[in-house]
């Protein structure tokens, strides 16, 4: 059992470059989120889906784009890369509404 | 004011030390409380998980949850090395899924 699987582990972008981190889950749960990680800020969601065809924006939604096309896959697309952007991010997703979030152990990105 | 405020540490401790590890919170719109460990390099874990003010225990891990003065803790007994990590709390409301996040208390358990 895989658990929520992220791919890249490392990347390092240039700056305009645009990229896809990929979050892939096997547990059939509808819930998916996306979170970055910053020093001194703690983990803030990104964007996040209730199920295949329905997303909504988090806390911090400006640069990034999500689509949820299958239960399984949930990726996050940076169209063009900013140095904020420079970050650790991670996917996370929820059974049923009462039940904790389960994370992937993220993608170290880096935007030069 | 940020809606979860926790100490970001470091805290370092003794091999066998209890250690206490706490949040306050500001919303009491929120029901749900987590705990999870985080290791260098890693996705956060789940530790703890309780909706209920009072206390919740697991091993060596206690949760605790005062609704009333919006403050959650954990204790670790006999800390071990291996509990060396970043501790982060959380919680959301019962209306959404949203979880909303301490920035994490990195702990050090000395051998």
């Amino acid at each position: 059992n895989a658990g929520v699987t992220q791919t890249p582990k490392f990347q390092v972008l240039k700056t305009g470059q645009s990229m896809t981190l990929q979050c892939a889950q096997d547990m059939n749960h509808e819930y998916m989120s996306w979170y970055r990680q910053d020093p001194g800020m703690g983990l803030r969601l990104i964007h996040y889906s209730v199920g295949a065809g329905i997303t909504d924006q988090g806390e911090v939604p400006n640069g990034y784009n999500v689509s949820r096309s299958t239960t399984e896959d949930f990726p996050l697309r940076l169209l063009s890369a900013a140095p904020s952007q420079t970050s650790v991010y991670f996917c996370a997703t929820r059974g049923g509404f009462n039940q904790p979030q389960h994370f992937g152990d993220g993608t170290r990105l880096s935007i030069l | 004011q940020k809606e979860v405020e926790q100490d970001p540490g470091p805290l370092s401790v003794p091999e066998g030390a209890i250690v206490s590890l706490n949040c306050t919170y500001s919303n009491s719109a929120f029901q749900y409380f987590m705990w999870y460990r985080q290791y260098s390099r890693k996705g956060p874990e789940l530790l703890m998980y309780t909706y209920s003010s009072g206390n919740k225990e697991d091993g060596r891990f206690t949760a605790q949850v005062d609704k009333s003065s919006k403050y959650i803790s954990l204790f670790i007994r006999d800390s071990q090395p291996s509990d060396s990590a970043t501790y982060l709390c959380a919680t959301r409301s019962g209306n959404t899924g949203k979880l909303i996040f301490g920035q994490g208390t990195t702990l050090q358990v000395k051998p």
